[in-house]
């Protein structure tokens, strides 16, 4: 059972801006930095944020992401039809000496 | 650019090891700042952090499966390998090898290789 909470599915039409959601404790997103990870259907997950808001090489800056307290959020601008796909949030949680990974959001694009 | 590649059986029976090997290439796996580490998902769940180690050999597993993992390094290789004992058909998804550097998320995936536990 994850200790990261995301919405189940998120969606928006082409173009638009979709925001999702990861709530923690202080333990993790409280103490910690946060990364997202997009997977594609059928292939492993890639880093889209690393440390809160910091982009990997090749990672377009349509994707961003923010922490406050002990939430966190990913925003998709410009939203593609390649944009369809699981996303997690992540964390190291200090009181189990563990990263942990959200619950999961699949982001549709109608 | 870094690779890495999982290899070990794709069938493990119930209360057995499951050991699986997660080649590196492309570099080094010697790296005083990276850590190693594995990644599961069972079938149509979520990402689930077995445990990583880092050069130095410092291990963090999982609390809920830390009974149960092994997660070590052989250099010689440049390989980096699991083994989890006791195994249900709760173990049963595609498990990743993955690397990251300290203080970042994980950075470099292998492809994931699928595990089914059945008798």
């Amino acid at each position: 059972q994850s200790v990261l909470t995301q919405p189940p599915s998120a969606s928006g039409t082409p173009g638009q801006r979709v925001t999702i959601s990861c709530s923690g404790s202080r333990s993790n997103i409280g103490s910690n930095t946060v990364n997202w990870y997009q997977q594609l259907p059928g292939t492993a997950p890639k880093l889209l944020i690393d440390n809160n808001n910091q982009w990997p090489s090749g990672v377009p800056d349509r994707f961003s992401g923010s922490k406050s307290g002990t939430s966190a959020s990913l925003a998709i601008s410009g939203l593609q039809s390649e944009d369809e796909a699981d996303y997690y949030c992540a964390a190291w949680d200090g009181s189990l000496n563990s990263y942990v990974f959200g619950t999961g959001t699949n982001v549709i694009v109608l | 650019q870094l690779q890495l590649q999982e290899s070990g059986p794709g069938l493990v029976k119930p209360s057995e090891t499951l050991s699986l090997t997660c080649t590196v290439s492309g570099g080094s796996i010697s790296s005083s700042t990276d850590y190693w580490g594995w990644i599961r998902q069972p079938p149509g769940k979520g990402l689930e952090w077995i445990g990583s180690i880092f050069y130095s050999g410092s291990t963090y597993y999982n609390p809920s499966l830390k009974s149960r993992v092994t997660i070590s390094v052989d250099t010689s290789k440049d390989q980096f390998s699991l083994k989890l004992s006791s195994v249900t058909a709760a173990d049963a998804g595609v498990y990743y090898c993955a690397k990251g550097v300290a203080g970042h998320g994980v950075g470099v995936w292998g492809q994931g290789t699928p595990v089914t536990v059945s008798s």
